[in-house]
């Protein structure tokens, strides 16, 4: 596998489930990051991870957890989420300092029902 | 405070024609912009980037223009193909703050046959 990956492509969940997003790459980036893209809006930063710490939050609800266990890594903790939570949910990675910019998964399409 | 604005939020062009897509930006201290290009339940793709020391970028059909003085970039996309339909994003970054990139809402292009 190469690039960054997604898993669930998709994700139906109850308001009061709990599931977890996840994204691994392979890339060898030292950051990772949670992009949150609903219609309409902008790509919404929730959370940026370097060196496996959390160095952003991005004023997100306490329903979204992450989880960076390592530098290929990274989990979304999702409980008790509301109907206006559906999103695509993007992860991304990069190597701070460079101008590679982003590469980023292919999302999660979550819908809260 | 949006610091990175597309202010189109779609654009339809003709087959064989120019595409445009402006973006604008209000923080002076970014030196380095990308245009990411998303088709639809995909994560965004990497396009183009321009450097500030630059004022054009050239990549095949597709060229990127910087005035730093307007603090103003556009993609140019010659000749505009059915496939090129997607969302369109710029995003800025500084070297000298944080390793994130600020994201436009993105422009919808539409080419059509």
């Amino acid at each position: 596998e190469t690039g960054v990956t997604q898993t669930p492509r998709h994700l139906v969940m109850g308001m009061t489930n709990k599931k977890s997003l996840k994204c691994e790459q392979h890339l060898g980036h030292n950051a990772m990051y949670w992009y949150k893209q609903s219609a309409k809006k902008p790509l919404e930063l929730m959370f940026v991870y370097s060196l496996e710490e959390r160095v952003e939050n991005n004023s997100v609800p306490s329903r979204f957890s992450p989880e960076c266990p390592n530098s290929s890594h990274l989990f979304l903790h999702l409980h008790t989420l509301q109907p206006e939570d559906s999103a695509l949910y993007l992860c991304a990675s990069s190597q701070t300092g460079t101008y590679y910019g982003y590469t980023f998964g292919s999302g999660t399409r979550l819908t809260v029902v | 405070d949006q610091q990175v604005k597309q202010n189109s939020p779609s654009l339809s062009v003709q087959e064989g024609r120019i595409s445009i897509l402006n973006c604008d930006y209000t923080n002076s201290m970014f030196d380095y912009f990308l245009w990411y290009k998303k088709y639809p339940a995909e994560g965004p793709t990497f396009l183009i980037s321009i450097s500030s020391i630059k004022d054009k970028n050239e990549d095949g059909r597709f060229t990127v223009f910087l005035n730093k003085s307007a603090k103003h970039l556009s993609l140019h996309i010659v000749p505009s193909q059915p496939g090129d339909s997607a969302v369109y994003f710029c995003a800025a970054y500084s070297t000298s703050g944080t390793y994130k990139y600020i994201f436009g809402t993105g422009t919808r292009l539409k080419v059509l046959a």
